[in-house]
């Protein structure tokens, strides 16, 4: 257990309405990820952090934002949701690699989220 | 070009064989590789990690590296049912901390 919980898990809403996920760690790690999953696409990453007010695009960024005031708080918003960005949504977390050989990241449960 | 790609599958194994999975990347910048195991509606569990060329035995598994190939495989011994999954491979750059992932093979061990 990586010590991450995702909320919420499921959520239904209709287009053009904001939706913010949440995503909090109680290890102090100091990367935390957004990730997308689709089929056909595998999981694709959207934005990271690497420390508290620190954070960076990933592949898929465009209609999402995120926020790090906090270490153990990382939160996904889309300012204005459509369809095609129904999706599971998994929160990860890891700790600066060593050398060569990466650092594992780990997974929360996912959420869930339908545009309608 | 997709940056790490692997076969959809499914592939079919019968319970007890090897199942052999592959998954090759384009950017040789990539120092290390993952493999990932999911389960249908649920998050990526980490199965084991290499980053020096050669074999890496981890009980039933043992992932391979060739990074003249750029080249990376699975394989699991004395396949269970149990193993039925979608097994991601995953590459990572130092820079950012992160890993690019594959789409996936769906594995069906069939009893």
């Amino acid at each position: 257990d990586a010590g991450i919980t995702q909320s919420p898990r499921h959520k239904v809403t209709e287009t053009g309405t904001p939706v913010t996920l949440r995503c909090h760690q109680t290890e102090n790690h100091r990367y935390m990820y957004w990730y997308r999953q689709d089929p056909g696409h595998g999981l694709r990453l959207i934005h990271y952090s690497y420390g508290v007010k620190d954070t960076d695009k990933g592949e898929v960024s465009d209609g999402y934002s995120v926020s790090r005031s906090k270490t153990e708080d990382f939160l996904l918003t889309l300012e204005s949701a459509t369809s095609s960005q129904t999706s599971v949504y998994f929160c990860a977390i890891s700790d600066p690699g060593s050398g060569s050989s990466g650092n594992t990241i780990y997974f929360g449960e996912g959420s869930w989220l339908t545009v309608v | 070009q997709k940056e790490v790609e692997q076969n959809s599958g499914p592939l079919s194994v019968p319970e007890g064989a090897i199942a052999s999975l592959n998954c090759t990347y384009s950017d040789r910048g990539s120092q290390s590789f993952f493999w990932y195991r999911q389960y249908s509606g649920k998050s990526p569990e980490l199965i084991m990690s290499i980053y020096s060329n050669g074999d890496k035995e981890d009980g039933r598994f043992t992932a391979q590296l060739n990074k003249a190939s750029q080249y990376v495989s699975l394989l699991i011994r004395d396949s269970q049912p149990s193993d039925s999954a979608t097994y991601l491979c995953a590459a990572f750059k130092a820079a950012g901390n992160k890993l690019t992932f594959g789409g996936g093979t769906r594995v069906l061990v069939k009893p």
